[in-house]
């Protein structure tokens, strides 16, 4: 099983900052079967990046993702007050597919 | 448009039963892999499993807490897959997603439908 393990826990920025979310994967996984979601309270999880650096539909240019192998990250270059919120990866590559735990950003 | 409707959900006992149905649209159905993934009150998202294409041999992958109770089927002339729970769990409350992937340039493309609740409680 591919372990995801999101750092960090919890990540304290103010808007207009940039962020910068890591994903580690426990063995290498395709790029092309790895994706970033954004999830508000009482939302389902929304995608923002597959692949592991395509934008999905509708998605600001200010997200952004790159990686390979073992180690990802999602980038926001310059945060509004609606992107905080809990992120995660997902690994689609192998069965199981698994999640990260996430990382919440919150207003500092 | 991919489109995923999941339906079913609803309030059993432990110890119960449930079907989720999940209809497909906008992608050719009976060449995709579909899984399940659900996501418990507070926690993150966790995979269910998995049913492969018919061409691919229609096999099945489950995740651990669930395997041996859940049963995953699929029926292309309607475009639609299956969840079969059984022996519910309090554990098992959740939103379960109906999940897929679709081929876009190189990459493979998640899609998710919104979601049905199933709660087990006495």
């Amino acid at each position: 099983e591919v372990v995801l393990t999101q750092s960090p826990g919890t990540l304290s920025l103010s808007p207009g900052e940039r962020a910068t979310l890591s994903c580690r994967a426990s063995q290498s996984v395709s790029s092309s079967y790895l994706a970033w979601y954004q999830q508000k309270p009482g939302q389902a999880p929304r995608l923002l990046i597959y692949g592991p650096s395509s934008r999905a539909t509708g998605i600001p240019d200010r997200f952004s993702g790159s990686g390979s192998g073992t180690d990802f990250t999602l980038s926001i270059s310059r945060l509004e007050p609606e992107d905080f919120a809990v992120y995660y990866c997902q690994q689609y590559d192998s069965s199981p597919y698994t999640f990260g735990q996430g990382t919440k950003l919150e207003i500092k | 448009e991919v489109q995923l409707v999941e339906s079913g959900g609803g309030l059993v006992k432990p110890g119960g039963s449930l079907r989720l149905s999940c209809a497909a649209s906008g992608f050719s159905f009976s060449r995709a892999w579909m899984s399940w993934v659900r996501q418990a009150p507070g926690k993150g998202p966790e995979w269910v499993g998995r049913i492969k294409s018919s061409a691919d041999g229609g096999t099945t992958d489950y995740a651990a807490p669930v395997k041996g109770r859940f049963t995953i089927s699929r029926d292309d002339s309607r475009n639609t897959v299956y969840l079969q729970m059984d022996s519910l769990e309090t554990e098992d409350t959740a939103i379960f997603y109906c999940f897929t992937t679709v081929l876009v340039g190189t990459h493979r493309r998640p899609s998710w439908g919104q979601g049905t609740l199933v709660t087990v409680s006495s």
